[in-house]
């Protein structure tokens, strides 16, 4: 069973600063992540599929990128409303998913 | 528009029995995979349980299984997860989500507002 770790754990940054969030996969099982973005009291919301590919409706400052066991979520230049929690899932064996502990973005 | 509309969670005793629903809407349903992720209180993302287009294949977490039925019924559109034995530690607020493939993998989009679980005495 593959394992993410996510980190840093929590990240504070100013709007219009550069934001890294990096997910690791214990084992090289499924080289593809995606990546989502919940918000207080919202489901979470789909930002980035196969390693770099943005959702629809996705604004450009997302981006995605990665191989192997190693992935980074990247917002280029941060605005308010990006103040989240973000979480990378991976698919985990047949018909489960498993995800990383979440990455919370304050702004 | 795809939407999915969770229903039928609520407070519940330990060791009892509920049935969350899953209404979609605005996709071609039995052509799509679904599946359960919960969400204790402050806590991450965990799945619980998915099931193929066809309903014929189940899957599920094994905090899940033997406990847990993922059903659904293609000519109402809606997806159940039946709950038995709950335990404290089932409560969550629980997601619905469908599975979108891709070439290589999938990934789980949209989801649901999604549906409060509490287990207490």
């Amino acid at each position: 069973e593959v394992v993410l770790t996510q980190s840093p754990a929590t990240l504070s940054l100013s709007p219009g600063e550069r934001a890294t969030l990096s997910c690791r996969a214990s084992q090289s099982l499924s080289t593809y992540l995606a990546w989502f973005q919940q918000k207080r009291g919202q489901a979470p919301r789909l930002l980035i599929y196969d390693v770099s590919k943005r959702a629809t409706g996705i604004p450009a400052r997302f981006s995605g990128s990665g191989s192997e066991t190693d992935f980074t979520l990247t917002i280029s230049s941060l605005e308010p409303e990006d103040s989240a929690v973000y979480y990378c899932q991976q698919r985990s064996g047949p018909g489960g998913f498993t995800f990383g502990p979440g990455t919370k973005v304050d702004l | 528009e795809v939407q999915l509309l969770e229903s039928g969670g609520g407070l519940i005793q330990p060791g009892g029995s509920l049935r969350l629903s899953c209404a979609a809407s605005g996709f071609t349903f039995n052509t799509y995979a679904m599946t359960w992720v919960r969400q204790a209180p402050g806590k991450g993302l965990e799945w619980v349980s998915g099931i193929s287009g066809s309903g014929e294949s189940t899957y599920y977490a094994d905090s899940a299984k033997g406990r847990f039925t993922v059903s659904r019924d293609s000519s109402k559109n809606t997806v159940y997860l039946h709950m038995n034995s709950l335990r404290v530690e089932d409560t969550a607020v629980y997601y619905c989500a469908r599975v979108v493939p891709t070439y290589y993998t999938s990934h789980t989009d949209p989801w649901g507002q999604g549906t409060l679980v509490t287990v207490s005495s």
